[in-house]
């Protein structure tokens, strides 16, 4: 069965340090990733979807990129985290190959900027 | 602009009473609609889904109806237990086909 792994669970981190969080993805190949966040009062926001290694499409310009080294691998970072990125992200994945709306999450990772 | 909108905030419901809950989106090219649900320190769960063919879909205790023409789609949980309490997301595909667009969310609480 597929798995989704998304760590640490929370993080705490001063303005201006730098931000990695990983992704990884068991039991499919060439899955879709995505980074989402959910920060007060502005529901799900998407950040980045990749449908292939190396091929990222950022929805939000900011702070923060993505990379896909490997293909059940999905990276979040930033050089220098800001207070607005505090937040809770959450990766997900979905099958490849035609439409499919089946999205899972990730447990998510709670990022506070101080 | 948001394209997918759950104007209210919150709702609260009584046990074993109906919980309804609305979105409303703008692009009438949207075909699929989904319901997911999510507790607080966790990832969000899918719950029901709709593809614009239909105008009613039904799984237990959730229903997801559908009205095109207004472009307003709503779930109802009927009868509302306590473990219902969550947010609850209305998501809807992008115009491309490669990522959901979410709403803001409505908080649900049951109290028994």
């Amino acid at each position: 069965s597929q798995t989704i792994h998304q760590w640490p669970a929370t993080l705490v981190q001063p303005v201006g340090s730098p931000l990695s969080l990983e992704c990884t993805v068991e039991g499919t190949s060439n899955p879709n990733l995505y980074w989402y966040r959910q920060a007060a009062g502005r529901g799900l926001q998407l950040l980045f979807y990749s449908v292939g290694i190396g091929q990222i499409s950022s929805e939000v310009p900011q702070n923060l990129s993505a990379s896909r080294p490997q293909d059940r691998q999905f990276i979040l970072s930033s050089k220098k985290l800001l207070l607005s990125d505090s937040g809770f992200y959450l990766c997900a994945w979905s099958a490849t190959g035609g439409r499919n709306y089946g999205y899972t999450f990730g447990s998510g990772t709670r990022l506070t900027v101080v | 602009d948001q394209q997918v909108k759950q104007n209210s905030p919150s709702l609260s419901v009584q046990e074993g009473r109906i919980s309804i809950l609305n979105c409303d989106y703008t692009n009438s090219m949207f075909d699929y609609f989904l319901w997911y649900k999510k507790y607080p320190a966790e990832g969000p769960t899918f719950l029901i889904s709709i593809s614009s063919i239909k105008d009613k879909n039904e799984d237990g205790r959730f229903t997801v109806f559908l009205n095109k023409s207004a472009k307003h789609l709503s779930l109802h949980i009927v009868p509302s237990q306590p473990g219902d309490s969550a947010v609850y997301f209305c998501a809807v595909n992008n115009q491309a086909g490669t990522a959901l667009i979410f709403g803001k969310g409505t908080t649900l609480s049951v109290s028994s």
